[in-house]
């Protein structure tokens, strides 16, 4: 059965940094690319970041380039996101999620997402 | 980045009715598209993907057409438990993926 469990979400305040980890299980995970969702209260879905299955292709929503970095460790079946200079609008459900594809050339789509794990950025 | 416009933004309709969403694309985007369902507090699900194709174990009342810019997503006799929002997702230009505003589902 395949699982994606998100963790290291929380309240930060903004400016400050936090990582994001998502620990994959169920299936072969170097075979996939993998993604960042994000979804603001309320809100609806905004990609925030995907990672093919060796790393060699990466890419950003506009609105996080430059502050947020995506990583993996298929010797841990492991994702990543490290948040530095967190704003408010960054509040959001952040979910890991399984592309259907290995991400090159390009992604396709997002078969099993995990649960989420909130992250609230305010003073 | 291509933008994906749903409508509409949400609906309300009886157990039985046919239910149609649309989703249109700011540039032609061939079939690169899918469907996700998420139900509230819930992680969304893929419904369909290639514009038409029905992912596995999704019932077969769902179904998906178009190609280019204009695509629709059809639920053909609406059950209770197909109250969700439903989002539509382009994956012919990357980065970024981008997903549609979506549309909530309600039962009359």
């Amino acid at each position: 059965e395949v699982q994606l469990v998100e963790s290291g979400g929380g309240l930060v305040q903004p400016g400050r940094s936090l990582r994001l980890s998502c620990a994959a299980s169920g299936f072969t995970f170097d075979d996939y690319a993998m993604h960042w969702v994000r979804q603001a209260p309320g809100k609806g879905l905004e990609w925030v970041s995907g990672i093919s299955w060796n790393s060699g292709s990466i890419g950003y929503a506009d609105s996080v380039k430059g502050r947020f970095t995506i990583s993996r460790d298929n010797a841990k079946n492991s994702l990543y996101l490290q948040m530095n200079s967190l704003r408010a609008e960054d509040t959001a459900l952040y979910y890991c999620a399984k592309d259907e594809s290995s991400g090159l050339p390009m992604p396709r789509v997002l078969y099993y997402w995990g649960q989420g794990t909130l992250v609230t950025v305010s003073s | 980045a291509i933008q994906l416009t749903q409508s509409p933004s949400s609906l309300s309709a009886s157990v039985g009715d046919r239910v149609t969403i649309t989703c249109r694309a700011s540039q032609g985007i061939s079939s690169a598209l899918a469907w996700y369902q998420q139900k509230p507090g819930k992680a969304p699900k893929l419904l369909i993907y290639d514009a038409s194709s029905l992912e596995s174990g999704v019932p077969s009342r769902f179904s998906g057409s178009g190609s280019g810019t204009d695509f629709t997503l059809t639920i053909s006799s609406l059950q209770p438990e197909d109250f969700a929002t439903y989002y539509c997702q382009q994956f012919n230009n990357y980065p970024p993926l981008t997903f549609g505003g979506g549309t909530k589902v309600e039962i009359k």
